[in-house]
C-alpha cells in the first residue's frame, strides 16, 4: 500500500536555521495539501496544489513559509529562519482531483526548534 | 471560516456502540461530510464520507439527516484501540471549508 509518505519523520534544529520537508503523495492523486498541527489542536490548512499549480497560499503562516510541487508529483515545504513558534507537526495529504474527494494523510514531520 | 461543532470528549467501554455527533450549521449544497480518526503521532486517517442519509463501511456508519445540519458517526462495538481523536470535516469547493476544529477525544475503557 503506497500511501502518503513524508520525510523526515522528525526534525530537530536550532532557531534561525532553514528546514525543508518532503511529501510524496499517493501516485494517482493530483491534489496535495499541507497542514500544520500543534498539540491539542486539529490540523490547520496551509496551502494546496492541483498538479504543479499552487492554488492557494494565503494561509501560509508568514513569508518564511513556502511550498513547491515542481513536477506535479512530490512536494516540499520550506521554513526559513525558523522560530520557536514553528515547532509543530507538519502534515501532508493528497486527494483526487474533484472537490468532494477525501484527503489521505501522511504521518507528518514533527519539527522541534531548540 | 466555516467551522463544525462537536463534543470535546466522550467516554465509553469496550463492546459498546459510540455515536459522535457534529453540527454543520454552514454546510453548503455541494459539501460532503467526512470523518477522520487520529492517533497520537500519526496523521488523520479517513474513516467515512457521505452526502445524505446513511453510509456504512466495514468500520463505521455515518448518518446524515435530510436538512444536513448535523452528522453522526457511529462506531459499533468499540475496542480499546478505538481510543483516538475523531474529526468531522465539510469537503466541498475550494479550501475555505478545510477547518478541522479540535475534534472529539474518545476514550474507551475496559
Amino acid at each position: 500500500d503506497t500511501g502518503v509518505s513524508q520525510d523526515p519523520r522528525h526534525k530537530i534544529t536550532k532557531r534561525g536555521q532553514n528546514v525543508t520537508f518532503r511529501c510524496d503523495p499517493i501516485s494517482e492523486h493530483n491534489r496535495l495539501y499541507w497542514y500544520r498541527q500543534t498539540l491539542g489542536q486539529g490540523p490547520e490548512f496551509l496551502t494546496y496544489f492541483q498538479n504543479e499549480a499552487q492554488l492557494e497560499k494565503s494561509r501560509l503562516l508568514s513569508d518564511r513559509f513556502s511550498a513547491e510541487r515542481p513536477k506535479g508529483s512530490f512536494s516540499t515545504l520550506e521554513i526559513q529562519r525558523t522560530e520557536q513558534g514553528d515547532s509543530a507537526m507538519y502534515l501532508c495529504a493528497s486527494s483526487g482531483g474533484q472537490d468532494n474527494q477525501p484527503q489521505h494523510f501522511g504521518d507528518g514531520t514533527r519539527l522541534s526548534i531548540l | 471560516l466555516a467551522k463544525t461543532t462537536q463534543p470535546i470528549s466522550m467516554d465509553s467501554y469496550e463492546g459498546q456502540e459510540v455515536n459522535i455527533t457534529c453540527s454543520h450549521n454552514n454546510i453548503a449544497t455541494n459539501d460532503y461530510i467526512t470523518w477522520y480518526q487520529q492517533f497520537p503521532s500519526q496523521g488523520p486517517r479517513f474513516i467515512i464520507q457521505g452526502y445524505k442519509t446513511k453510509v456504512t463501511n466495514e468500520v463505521a456508519s455515518l448518518f446524515i439527516p435530510a436538512d444536513r445540519k448535523s452528522s453522526t458517526l457511529s462506531l459499533p462495538r468499540v475496542s480499546l484501540s478505538d481510543t483516538a481523536v475523531y474529526y468531522c470535516l465539510e469537503v466541498g469547493t475550494g479550501f475555505q471549508k478545510l477547518v478541522f476544529g479540535t475534534g472529539t477525544r474518545l476514550l474507551v475503557s475496559p
